[in-house]
């Protein structure tokens, strides 16, 4: 069973427009939201993370925004770049145990 | 941000032999780590958590005597593949918990092929 649900699979942004990519969980006992990026061949690497106490986290060209009465969670990335093209991981736990991924998003921005 | 580190990166085996994956925490200690398994344009899947000085807890569905994990240390823990087959073929990756806070950090991964 999928516990965390993410879209889309793919998305296509072009130089310097607005990715955005969207989460739903259905455990209310998660209480930790961390989005990975991931490049072919190399494990995931924390991009930024979120607890349910706030509603938005930035991080340079990275927000999360969290809404947790619809228990739903997105990562906006502005101004998008080629290198930001790679598999987009969102994933929720509750602290201390091991994370419950989403299915990935392949980003792909085009110059 | 804390470091994880696996070893090797890529081993490539026969079929019917036996592959250990290491997974090291460089500048923290461990007790718990977490072994994932990831096929080919998938997500990471969750196989077992690894305790320091007790037995792992495997997930459902994964088989605690084909997958040997060993955490002898604070700072080690190992995945043995016994008896390896093509369908293990897959990109192991390791993850721990470092600090207070929850945020996990993962190794780099290794990749296994078997022929």
């Amino acid at each position: 069973q999928q516990q965390v649900k993410q879209s889309p699979q793919s998305l296509i942004v072009q130089k310097g427009g607005i990715s955005i990519i969207n989460c739903a969980y259905e455990n209310t006992a998660f209480d930790y939201f961390p989005w990975y990026q991931q490049f072919p061949g190399k494990g995931p690497a924390l991009l930024i993370a979120i607890r349910p106490d706030v509603s938005e986290k930035k991080e340079g060209r990275f927000t999360i925004s969290f809404n947790k009465s619809a228990k739903q969670f997105s990562l906006h990335i502005m101004d998008s770049q080629p290198g930001d093209s790679a598999t987009y991981f969102c994933a929720a736990s509750i602290s201390g145990y091991a994370l419950n991924f989403g299915k990935g998003t392949s980003l792909l921005v085009t110059p | 941000g804390a470091v994880v580190s696996q070893h090797p990166s890529r081993v490539i085996c026969k079929s019917g032999t036996s592959v250990k994956i290491e997974c090291r925490s460089l500048d923290f200690q461990a007790t718990t780590m977490f072994w994932y398994r990831q096929f080919p344009k998938q997500s990471l899947m969750l196989m077992a958590t690894s305790n320091e000085g007790s037995k792992a807890t495997y997930e459902q569905g994964v088989e605690k005597d084909k997958f040997l994990i060993n955490h002898a240390s604070l700072t080690l823990s190992t995945l043995t593949v016994t008896s390896a087959h093509p369908e293990d073929s897959s990109f192991y990756i390791c993850s721990a918990p470092a600090g207070g806070s929850g945020e996990l950090f993962f190794g780099e991964g290794s990749r296994l092929t078997v022929l």
